[in-house]
């Protein structure tokens, strides 16, 4: 089966500048997320989706990021003013199940979005 | 405040011999642990897990220790091969009125290079 499709790869921009980050999960994954890595640190989660709505947004830092996934497949990502310390990895990562189970906590990861703020 | 640690940023061994990778939690509230492998330039891949309810799973050459009382949790990987060669990220998850899967709480990573 195909794996976590992210785009783009790499993205440099400028402070207060925009960017927006696209996720197209494995075909029929129901739960959708969004995690940030700092260079040196795990990956945090930022926000959580089940199909098209949002289960888990408590970390993420709604004066500047905001996600949707309007019919619960594709997933955008937007950073809007970006600041240096958004500086990171955004990685995507897609899990079937629906509700907690042992397997639920084994997630798909793509390769990620690597976004440098100047 | 760091609820998942791994205090050991790097560890190097000899092919064949054994790599152990050590986590600590502060979370009493965690119930499953993972760990996830992660190549260059690649997303972390999911590699063993261990429920709360367990102290040992075993799956080929790696194996997965958990000590509750200790809050404490580390991997065995026998033998050591350089395809190993990785970050290895230890991960953690609370059931929390079955809302909060895939919820994990990373450690930092520990970068392992396996020597030939």
């Amino acid at each position: 089966e195909a794996g976590v499709a992210q785009s783009p790869r790499y993205k440099i921009i400028e402070k207060r500048q925009s960017v927006a980050f696209w996720c197209n999960p494995i075909s029929g994954h129901a739960t959708l997320y969004w995690y940030q890595q700092i260079l040196g640190q795990g990956p945090k989660l930022l926000i959580q989706f089940q199909n098209n709505g949002v289960v888990d947004d408590s970390q993420l830092p709604k004066d500047r990021f905001s996600a949707e996934r309007l019919k619960g497949v594709d997933s955008t990502l937007k950073i809007q003013p970006a600041k240096l310390e958004d500086s990171a990895v955004y990685l995507c990562a897609s899990s079937p199940h629906r509700q907690w189970s042992s397997g639920a906590n084994v997630l798909t990861f793509g390769a990620g979005s690597r976004l440098t703020v100047l | 405040d760091q609820q998942v640690k791994q205090n050991s940023p790097s560890l190097s061994v000899q092919e064949g011999r054994i790599s152990i990778l050590n986590c600590d939690y502060t979370n009493s509230m965690f119930d499953y642990f993972l760990w996830y492998k992660k190549y260059p330039a690649e997303g972390p891949t999911f590699l063993i897990s261990i429920s709360s309810i367990k102290d040992k799973n075993e799956d080929g050459r790696f194996t997965v220790f958990l000590n509750k009382s200790a809050k404490h949790l580390s991997l065995h990987i026998v033998p050591s091969q350089p395809g190993d060669s990785a970050v290895y990220f230890c991960a953690a998850s609370a059931r929390a009125g079955g809302t909060s899967y895939g919820k994990l709480t990373f450690g930092q990573g520990t970068i392992l290079t396996v020597h030939p």
